[in-house]
C-alpha cells in the first residue's frame, strides 16, 4: 500500500520568499510522483512529475521538486512566490508496477501569499 | 485543447432525491476516476474505470452510490437517496496506461444536499 504524507496544511510566505512544501511518501517500491495545484473552484492541475531519469524536476510557473529516494521524499520549491501562487497544492503517488496507476493524493497544503 | 468535462458545475437538492453527475473524459484516455473532496477528508477515490469497466470502487458507499460508463465517451455519477453528508465537491479525471497514474482532472460538480 502507498501514502502520501503533506507536512503543515497550510504554509504562509511573504512575496518574494522562498516557497517550500513537504511530501513523503511510503511505498515499497519508489513510485511515480506528481505535484497538482488548486485554484479556488477549479479542478486539480499538474504542476510537475517525476517518472525516471533526473531527479530533479522542473514545472510550471516556476516550481521544481526533487526527488530524493534514500529520505523517500519529493518536496515542491520555488526560489521566489508570486501573489499569483495562493493555492491548495497535493502531492500524489502512482504505483511504478501492477499496472493500476491509480494515483493517491495527500491531504493538500494551502499556500498563503501576503503582499 | 483536450480537457475532462463535468456537468452540472453546481447542483443543490433536497435530501432524498436522486442526483446524478457527468463526466466526458479526453478522447483517447481509456481510465476514469470519481474523486470526492471535503475539508475533512480532503481528496477521496470513489471508483475507477478502465476501458469501461469498474476496477475499483471499494470508496464509494454502495447502498446509495453507484457509477457507471455507458460509453468511452461518458461516466456517470449517481446518488440515490442523497443525504446532507453527501455534500461535497465532485471530480472526474481521466487517463491512460501511458500517463503512469497523471490525472486529467474536470472542474468538478458542487454539490449541496439540503
Amino acid at each position: 500500500a502507498q501514502s502520501v504524507t503533506q507536512l503543515g496544511s497550510h504554509v504562509s510566505v511573504s512575496e518574494g520568499a522562498l516557497v517550500l512544501l513537504r511530501c513523503n511518501y511510503s511505498s515499497s517500491v519508489p513510485p511515480y510522483l506528481f505535484w497538482y495545484v488548486q485554484y479556488p473552484n477549479q479542478g486539480l492541475q499538474l504542476l510537475l512529475k517525476y517518472t525516471t531519469g533526473a531527479t530533479l524536476v522542473k514545472g510550471i510557473n516556476g516550481f521544481e521538486a526533487e526527488f530524493k529516494k534514500s529520505e523517500t521524499s519529493f518536496h515542491l520549491t520555488k526560489p521566489s512566490a508570486h501573489m499569483s501562487d495562493a493555492a491548495e497544492y497535493f502531492c500524489a503517488v502512482s504505483p511504478l508496477s501492477g499496472g493500476s496507476y491509480i494515483p493517491t493524493f495527500g491531504r493538500g497544503t494551502s499556500l498563503i501569499v501576503h503582499p | 485543447d483536450a480537457r475532462v468535462t463535468q456537468t452540472p458545475r453546481h447542483k443543490v437538492t433536497e435530501m432524498g432525491q436522486e442526483v446524478t453527475m457527468r463526466c466526458q473524459p479526453i478522447l483517447g484516455h481509456n481510465t476514469v476516476f470519481w474523486y470526492r473532496q471535503t475539508m475533512m477528508q480532503g481528496l477521496e477515490l470513489l471508483a475507477y474505470f478502465r476501458n469501461r469497466a469498474p476496477l475499483d470502487d471499494s470508496g464509494m458507499p454502495k447502498d446509495r452510490f453507484s457509477a457507471e460508463m455507458p460509453d468511452a465517451t461518458l461516466a456517470t455519477l449517481k446518488i440515490q437517496p442523497s443525504e446532507p453528508r453527501d455534500s461535497a465537491v465532485y471530480f472526474c479525471a481521466s487517463g491512460t496506461p501511458g500517463t503512469r497514474g497523471e490525472a486529467f482532472f474536470g472542474q468538478g460538480t458542487r454539490l449541496t444536499v439540503v
